[in-house]
Parts: structure tokens; sequence; C-alpha cells
């Protein structure tokens, strides 16, 4: 069973720009998380996909971060315009279902520089 | 609103010793808490989750406890190898979806 992936695993662009990262998560699990670490901080939980449906987007830090999940497979965030504060790994995570006993499987990770 | 602190920040301790990593968090709430590690430049691999019902998880060296009423969980590591070596995170799972974090401990063990 493949994983969670995310694309790419780094990018690097300048303020003003605009950056789409992608996830894949695992195969059947139709919860999709994203979470963003930034330098020196813990990571911190953006938004929850439930399928195509955002279920919780407490998280997100400003208008300028838009997730999508087309279809309930994989998702996308974009952030626009970047800014610096915008720097930091951004990870992805599935889960089969929503329950206090599901573990959450995490990608490697999209680092993301904003200059 | 929920936080979560992980003492020691950085840990290193020659092969071969037992060790105890530490977990802390403010409100006792919560659905599950999970262990996970992070080697450099990877993912998250979890390692134990533990559901708000229960008291310890083991796998293998890995023996995690829990204490909701106190707001602690420790991670107990064994027998410590070299391959041990990477950060170990604590999150708190305290909604249907939403993990919190603590910032990690890194842990170094020589040969």
């Amino acid at each position: 069973e493949a994983g969670v992936t995310q694309f790419p695993s780094h990018s690097v662009i300048e303020k003003g720009q605009t950056v789409t990262l992608r996830c894949d998560p695992i195969s059947g699990h139709d919860n999709l998380y994203w979470y963003r670490r930034v330098m020196g901080k813990e990571i911190k939980f953006l938004l929850h996909f439930v399928k195509e449906s955002k279920q919780d987007e407490s998280g997100m830090p400003n208008n300028r971060f838009l997730a999508e999940r087309t279809g309930g497979t994989y998702s996308t965030l974009k952030v626009q315009p970047a800014e610096l504060e915008d720097s930091g790994v951004y990870f992805c995570a599935s889960s089969r279902q929503l329950a206090a006993t599901d573990t959450q499987y995490f990608g490697p990770g999209t680092r993301l520089t904003v200059l | 609103k929920q936080e979560v602190t992980q003492i020691p920040a950085a840990l290193s301790v020659p092969e071969g010793e037992n060790l105890v990593l530490n977990c802390s968090f403010t409100d006792s709430a919560i659905y599950n808490l999970q262990w996970f590690r992070q080697d450099p430049g990877k993912g998250l691999t979890s390692l134990l989750l533990i559901q708000s019902s229960q008291r310890e998880q083991t796998s293998g060296r890995l023996n995690a406890s829990l204490d909701k009423s106190s707001g602690r969980s420790t991670l107990y590591i064994a027998a410590s190898q070299p391959g041990d070596s990477a950060t170990y995170l604590c999150a708190v799972g305290t909604g249907y979806s939403t993990l919190t974090f603590g910032k990690g401990t890194m842990l170094l063990v020589s040969p």
C-alpha cells in the first residue's frame, strides 16, 4: 500500500508569487488533513477534508490560502500571494476513519521557502 | 486552548540506555494521544496511539503511558540504539480531526 505522497518536495518562490502544493492520500482514506510547521514552532493544524468537503478549516491562517479536494481524491493547497511568513514545511496526512482510534498517516512534507 | 509541552527539548544518551520522554497537555478532554517519530527530511511515522480510555500501549521496545487527569504522557524507550536517533513528537487528539503537537524531543543515541 502506497503511503501519503506530496509534491513538490521543495519549492522556492519570490514574495508575491503563487504556489500550489499537492497531496495524494492513501487510497481509500476519506479523511485528509493539512498541517504546517514554521521554523522554531510546533506543527499546527490547517484544515481537514472528509471526502471533498471541508470538515474543519479553523487553522487556515488567512484568505491567501485555498485548499481544494475535487472528487475526494487528491488535494491541493494554494498560497496566493505568498508572503515571507508562509515559509515552512507543509504536511499532509490521511486516515481511513474519523475516530479516536484512527491513526493519521503523514506524508514527507513540502518545504516552502518564500524569498 | 490546548497546549502541548515536551521535555526535554533535546537528549543525548549512549547506546543501551533506557530513557523516558515526557509530554504534558493542558486540557484533559482529549480523544487520543499519539507519539510520532520524525527523521531528518522525512515525514512523521506513527509509533503508538493511546485512546483516551487507555492507560498505556506497547510496541517492541517502546511503551507509552497516558494519565489524562494529570495531563501527562511518557514514552519509554528500552535499550536505546543509534537507529532510534530522531525527533519524537507528541500529539493530542483534541477533536474529531485536530491534532495538537508539541515541539518535539530531539534524541541522539551514540554508539
